[in-house]
């Protein structure tokens, strides 16, 4: 089974950088997705990432640990736009995803 | 690419009635994923199609839900005799490829509110 833990909610202030944790248990261990989701749209690719190390894309960069199961999310130069769900997600060999319930993310003026 | 397309965007119903979604995935996308979500919840798989095969069912999937593809592309997502637990957010996904990396896209979702 797949068993994915991340933080219920954040509040952060725009400008600033927050880091949104996901730590995960899996019987197989095949990448891990990162998900954007703003409130009453549909989730949206972020990252992903199957070796252990930063992976930087803009203002967004995504880290692995696969010996610790835990991955994060860093976002950067936080805007109002950037207020919404991040799901961290695992896929099976079989490339089904499970998903975790989500990081509600608050950027404060 | 006009992305993943759902119908209806909102649905409501009486306990009891059945109700029929439909999912449009991107054109040369082989696989097709169908999800549920609540709020504050994640999206909880339900099945997937690779073309027009039903690869897996969720155990947690009554018998009261179907889903087809009948030619590999739209599929069709059926519940019957609906309960009030059954309100949810239904979305639909469909990718590339079966492999692991490939990333998901996601249709608006379906509404459902039972009565």
């Amino acid at each position: 089974g797949q068993n994915i833990d991340q933080p219920t909610e954040m509040t952060a202030t725009e400008g600033a950088i927050v880091q949104i944790n996901c730590t995960y248990q899996t019987s197989g261990f095949n990448g891990l997705f990162w998900y954007q989701q703003h409130a009453g749209e549909a989730p949206t690719f972020l990252s992903y990432n199957v070796l252990d190390g930063l992976e930087e894309k803009g203002r967004f960069s995504s880290f692995l640990s696969r010996s610790k199961g835990y991955s994060y999310l860093l976002l950067k130069e936080l805007q109002m736009k950037d207020s919404a769900s991040y799901l961290c997600a695992v896929p099976t060999n079989a490339g089904k995803s499970t998903f975790g319930d989500g990081t509600t993310l608050t950027v404060k003026p | 690419d006009t992305g993943v397309s759902q119908d209806p965007r909102h649905k409501i119903t009486k306990r009891g009635q059945n109700v029929t979604f439909r999912c449009d995935p991107i054109s040369e996308h082989n696989r097709l994923y169908w999800y549920r979500q609540t709020l504050g919840q994640g999206p909880e798989f339900l099945t997937y199609f690779q073309n027009e095969a039903q690869l897996e069912k969720s155990r947690l999937l009554s018998d009261r839900f179907s889903a087809e593809r009948p030619k590999g592309s739209f599929s069709t997502l059926e519940i019957q005799r609906t309960e009030q637990g059954d309100s949810a957010m239904y979305l639909c996904a469909s990718s590339f490829g079966a492999a692991t990396n490939e990333k998901l896209f996601f249709g608006s979702g379906t509404q459902l509110s039972v009565l």
